[in-house]
């Protein structure tokens, strides 16, 4: 009973074109969304979030985009550049309590030049 | 550094055997989070503290984990009679409690490999 998901676990990108990541969940019960990028041997690192009462988050080249109906959300990427290349992972963090986060399997990003 | 910190960083050990794997938080961050990433899986939730007390131990897989946290900074994550199915990167994460996002950010992780 995954709650998150991450369907694709890989995606090749060309350098320069734009980078869409997928997620969607099962829950209803999370404040927050929030998407981690992985590189080898180290932790993840906080990317961008947003909070469940907007559709769109924008930090330069990266946006967020949630659609609740449909319980997805989506990570764009523009212009993608090499180092973006790492494992992308969707998070949903519950409400209440210990505001745990809920993880997807991860994408593994390759931007090729 | 300022960020969080984990040891060791890789850690063998036999089925059967005890270990310890050590958390050193961010500085003035109340809440603590363990996770447990299998290899092909997103990190899992294990037990987070608020202070020194386990408020949340519902994701420890069996009797043989337990967690510490005496001081309410240093964590030791402590797992027993280790089996294989135990191999995995255990991650730590830390973070304030004040509302809003709280961003938890994560440690390195502790690789453990059970022989």
């Amino acid at each position: 009973d995954q709650q998150v998901k991450q369907n694709s676990p890989s995606l090749s990108v060309q350098e320069g074109r734009i980078s869409i990541l997928n997620c969607d969940y099962t829950n209803s019960m999370f404040d927050y969304f929030l998407w981690y990028k992985k590189y080898p041997a180290e932790g993840p690192t906080f990317l961008i979030s947003i909070s469940s009462i907007k559709d769109k988050n924008e930090d330069g080249r990266f946006t967020v985009f949630l659609n609740k109906s449909a319980k997805h959300l989506s990570l764009h990427i523009v212009p993608s550049q090499p180092g973006d290349s790492a494992v992308y992972f969707c998070a949903a963090r519950e409400i209440q309590g210990a505001q745990k986060l809920v993880f997807g399997q991860g994408t593994r990003l390759t931007i090729n030049p | 550094g300022a960020g969080v910190s984990q040891t060791p960083s890789n850690k063998v050990t036999e089925k059967g055997k005890y270990v310890e794997l050590r958390c050193d938080p961010i500085s003035g961050h109340t809440a603590l989070y363990w996770y447990r990433q299998s290899l092909g899986q997103g990190p899992e939730f294990l037990i987070y503290f608020q202070g020194t007390g386990a408020a949340d131990d519902s994701g420890l897989p069996n009797d043989r984990f337990f967690a510490v946290r005496p001081e309410g900074s240093v964590s030791t994550l402590k797992i027993q009679r280790t089996e294989r199915g135990d191999s995995a990167v255990y991650l730590c994460a830390s973070s304030l409690r004040r509302g809003g996002l709280n961003e938890q950010f994560f440690g390195p992780g502790t690789r453990l490999t059970v022989l």
